[in-house]
């Protein structure tokens, strides 16, 4: 299993540049989730999903859209890029569990994400 | 509103010597608190989670203790080595939906 891919690795966009962050992963798992991680920030949630078809926003969502129409991919869009979004993006998926975040969280290596 | 803290920010300690990370939670109903380890350059990794049935999990030189009362829970490492140095996160679900809270981090720098 190659786990929670995530590309590209790096990006630079220009204020209101437009662009796609890429999840997937091949583990089944039926929640997936995207954060953002900022220094002395910890890891904050823009949005999540609980399967095919279903997404809910997170604590950090403005700015960002999301959809998920197979199990494997989970696209993160930007909308119109600004500086505020620089930072790293993490996607993550587990297993279905309770309805509540109780199972390990398998995450993909991230994508470094400048806008200028 | 749901709240997860983290302390302290930064620990350095030497190698052989203990490290405690403490977090404390504001959700009364969370039954899982998970630790991950995240190495420069990578993704967060799970190294140990404890449920709310249990007070300690132990793992070789890792261990979590949770106290429900107090709403806390520790991240113990003993016999600590240079490779232990990296940023480690607690979490707690979220109170809606199927993601985590994260604490924002410790910097863990472990000296030989």
């Amino acid at each position: 299993n190659a786990g929670v891919t995530q590309t590209p690795k790096f990006q630079v966009l220009k204020t209101g540049q437009s662009m796609t962050l890429q999840c997937a992963q091949d583990m089944n798992h039926e929640y997936m989730s995207w954060y953002r991680q900022d220094p002395g920030m910890g890891l904050r949630l823009i949005h999540y999903s609980v399967g095919a078809g279903i997404t809910d926003q997170g604590e950090v969502p403005n700015g960002y859209n999301v959809s998920r129409s197979t199990t494997e991919d989970f696209p993160l869009r930007l909308l119109s890029a600004a500086p505020s979004q620089t930072s790293v993006y993490f996607c993550a998926s587990s297993l279905k569990t309770s309805g509540r975040a109780d199972n390990e969280q398998f995450f993909g290596p991230g994508t470094r994400l400048t806008v200028l | 509103g749901e709240n997860v803290e983290q302390h302290p920010s930064t620990l350095s300690v030497q190698e052989g010597d203990s490290a405690v990370i403490k977090c404390t939670y504001s959700d009364s109903a969370s039954n899982y608190f998970p630790w991950y380890k995240q190495e420069l350059g990578k993704g967060p990794q799970l190294i140990i989670d404890i449920r709310s049935n249990v007070g300690e999990k132990k793992d070789q030189r890792i261990a979590v203790t949770l106290n429900k009362t107090a709403k806390h829970f520790s991240l113990h490492i003993t016999e600590t080595q240079p490779e232990d140095s990296a940023v480690y996160f607690c979490a707690a679900p979220r109170v809606a939906g199927t993601a985590l809270i994260f604490g924002k981090g410790t910097t863990l720098s472990v000296s030989s």
